[in-house]
């Protein structure tokens, strides 16, 4: 089965600008997490989604920061306008329902730098 | 509120040895605990998790993770180390109250020596 793919793996862009990240689930998954991870601040969770709609978004630093999930196989985050501080590594990662004890599965990530 | 504490930074062991990872976390309710491991510009990967029942759950690659309720704790362990474990180690948790998002710590890197 296909693991959970996010896009693009790298981006660098110039501060101000718009940025986009993809995630695509893994099929039957439920559940969508957006995480950030920095060397100061560690892995925080940004937004998660049940069955597309979003949950809890308090994790999302800014109105600068925004996520969607359309449909079951596609979700964005979005910059707007984008700052050096944003400038990490994103993971996108699904789980199955039911069960608690279900545990989430990764992509790569998207390593950002904004200059 | 839940909350992972890794106190080591780094734990370095000599390949062929045992190795411990130290993980305590605190939850309302039952706990969900979870093990994960990072390799260099990959994302997190599962290893074990303890959801009930005995206190000591097997995992992927060999490893091991103890839990232990009176000290909130769920160290992670493997009998002989290898190289190939050198990586980043996340402890994560959850309570059983229906909300999905796991807390993780801060991680803890493991250098095994050849």
């Amino acid at each position: 089965d296909a693991g959970v793919i996010q896009s693009p793996r790298h981006e660098v862009t110039e501060m101000g600008q718009e940025v986009t990240l993809r995630c695509k689930p893994i099929s039957g998954h439920d559940y969508l997490f957006w995480y950030r991870q920095t060397m100061m601040r560690g892995l925080e969770l940004l937004i998660y989604f049940n069955n597309n709609v979003p949950i809890d978004d308090s994790g999302m630093p800014e109105d600068r920061f925004s996520a969607k999930m359309p449909n079951a196989s596609f979700s964005t985050l979005k910059i707007q306008p984008s700052e050096p501080r944003d400038s990490a590594v994103y993971f996108c990662a699904s789980s199955r329902g039911g069960r608690l004890g279900q545990p989430q599965h990764f992509g790569d990530g998207t390593r950002l730098s904004i200059l | 509120a839940q909350s992972v504490a890794q106190p080591e930074d780094q734990v370095n062991v000599a390949e062929g040895n045992p190795l411990t990872v130290k993980c305590t976390y605190s939850v309302s309710g039952n706990p969900y605990l979870f093990w994960y491991v990072q390799y260099p510009n990959r994302g997190l990967q599962f290893l074990l998790k303890y959801i009930t029942g005995d206190n000591l759950v097997k995992g992927s690659y060999g490893f091991e993770a103890e839990f232990n309720k009176s000290q909130t704790s769920f160290h992670l362990k493997k009998p002989s180390a290898l190289v190939s474990d050198s990586a980043l180690y996340f402890c994560a948790v959850r309570g059983d109250t229906g909300r999905r998002a796991l807390t993780f710590g801060s991680g803890t890197r493991l250098q095994v020596q050849p």
